[in-house]
């Protein structure tokens, strides 16, 4: 059971928009903590998509953004396209648990 | 360009122990903060360890809690993990990542991953 929840899964149709939530609590996003957000294509190392809620690093398309409210935040995906589909995760900073801890990730399907 | 390389990964018994090996280059090793990240297989990712940027500081996920010992070399820019009482629920890919700058060394984010290396513990 992950402290971060996540949807197993979403879908959607190329050129669709689909959005994953992350949903934490008091000693995570409610403490002030940030939410960050990794793409991990199959095979492969994670990689950063979003950092610090809504700051994509350079390279990474302006489909991809993050946005963060009180206990809960969202990665949103626009106009989706078949190299999107991925594992992503979301990964903050629990106070109670004082550690780094991570959703149990989203496997995104693009039909 | 940052680079990341693991190694020390291997198929163990379990109760015995390993040694992974981080090696990092292009940047300056010595004024960040490092971490272990694992992934056991088909499963999602699960932070196991941090280290200040000059060894002051170590923190652990409860399940390696007095039985892995992460540590870092700023003179040969390698950061380490010791495995000892190793047991079949440890098997994953081990990944060292950075912590981004601007960000304290526990709670940050990791801008560069190494690309892993597998620990298998079995009988």
């Amino acid at each position: 059971q992950s402290v971060l929840t996540q949807p197993p899964s979403v879908s959607g149709a190329p050129g669709q928009r689909v959005t994953i939530s992350c949903t934490g609590s008091s000693s995570n996003f409610g403490a002030g903590y940030d939410v960050h957000w990794y793409q991990q294509l199959p095979g492969t190392a994670p990689k950063l998509l979003i950092y610090g809620n809504t700051n994509r690093p350079s390279g990474v398309p302006d489909r991809f953004s993050g946005s963060k409210s009180g206990t809960s935040a969202s990665l949103a995906i626009t106009g989706l396209q078949a190299e999107d589909e991925a594992d992503y995760y979301c990964q903050s900073y629990d106070s109670s648990l004082s550690g780094v801890v991570f959703g149990g990730g989203t496997k995104l399907t693009v039909l | 360009q940052v680079q990341l390389v693991e190694s020390g990964g291997g198929v163990v018994q379990p109760g015995t122990s390993l040694r992974l090996s981080c090696a990092a280059s292009g940047f300056t090793f010595s004024n960040y903060g490092m971490h272990w990240v694992r992934q056991a297989p088909g499963k999602g990712l699960e932070w196991v360890a941090v280290i200040s940027y000059d060894g002051s500081h170590k923190y652990y996920a409860d399940s390696v809690k007095g039985r892995f010992t992460i540590s870092r070399d700023n003179s040969k820019d390698t950061l380490s993990l010791q495995m000892n009482s190793l047991r079949a629920e440890d098997t994953a890919v081990y990944y060292c990542a950075k912590v981004a700058p601007h960000y304290s060394d526990s709670s940050g984010y990791f801008d560069h991953w190494g690309q892993g290396t597998l620990v298998t513990v079995s009988s």
